[in-house]
């Protein structure tokens, strides 16, 4: 299987500065179609987890262009570029290159 | 508009069966992946199942005790659990593969399922 990981673990924030979070895979996630699967998803408080980014850097619908997704091969970035309130909450990066998919260990974003 | 809505959660003994499901409206179910994903109660995300029409994955900790099933004429998704253990309570999440694989579009807002004597 292949294992996520996640830097950091937290991350206090200010408001309107912009906060990044690492994610690396233990082997590549380039697909033999040539696309890269690897997914950011946002879990605000008491809510289910929600799509950001796909295919490491394509911002998926209503998401606000202020998320932002970048990397290649085994290591992807998230970055917001400006953080507002309702950004707190854990941020998962995903795989689905192949299965099993695969989450790392979230990433939890607080003011 | 895409909704997914499960049910089917609760409490069960270990060694129980529960039987869950998810309800989808607002797209053309029977071209969709579909997956259970669970999270254990202030833990992460861990996938637990896909079914296509042509494929079903299941991750290690369930296969041959969990089964993924569906009815594109009912539009559901169903996940049959049995010999249940502590380990897998959590809220239990439908979520859809999106057209041009898009793993995990959409969710559903989840079903807790709580296993304990």
């Amino acid at each position: 299987d292949i294992v996520m990981t996640q830097t950091p673990l937290s991350s206090p924030v200010t408001l309107g500065q912009p906060a990044s979070i690492s994610c690396r895979s233990s082997q590549s996630l380039v697909h033999s179609d040539g696309n890269t699967y690897l997914s950011w998803l946002q879990q605000r408080p008491g809510q289910p987890p929600r799509l950001l980014i796909y295919k490491i850097s394509n911002r998926f619908s209503g998401v606000p262009d202020r998320f932002s997704g970048s990397g290649a091969g085994t290591d992807f970035t998230l970055k917001i570029s400006r953080v507002e309130a309702e950004d707190v909450g854990v941020y998962y990066c995903m795989q689905a290159t192949q299965f099993p998919f695969t989450f790392g260990p979230g990433t939890k974003v607080d003011i | 508009e895409v909704q997914l809505v499960e049910s089917g959660g609760g409490l069960a003994q270990p060694g129980g069966s529960l039987r869950l499901s998810c309800t989808a409206s607002g797209f053309t179910f029977s071209t969709h992946g579909m997956n259970w994903v669970r999270q254990a109660p202030g833990k992460g995300l861990e996938w637990v199942a896909y079914s296509s029409s042509s494929s079903i994955y299941y991750a290690d900790s369930v296969r041959g005790r969990f089964t993924i099933s569906r009815d594109n004429a009912k539009n559901s998704l169903y996940l049959q659990m049995n010999s249940l253990r502590a380990e897998d309570t959590a809220v239990y999440y439908c979520a859809r593969v999106g057209g041009g694989w898009l793993p995990l579009d959409y969710w559903g807002q989840g079903t807790l399922v709580t296993v304990s004597s």
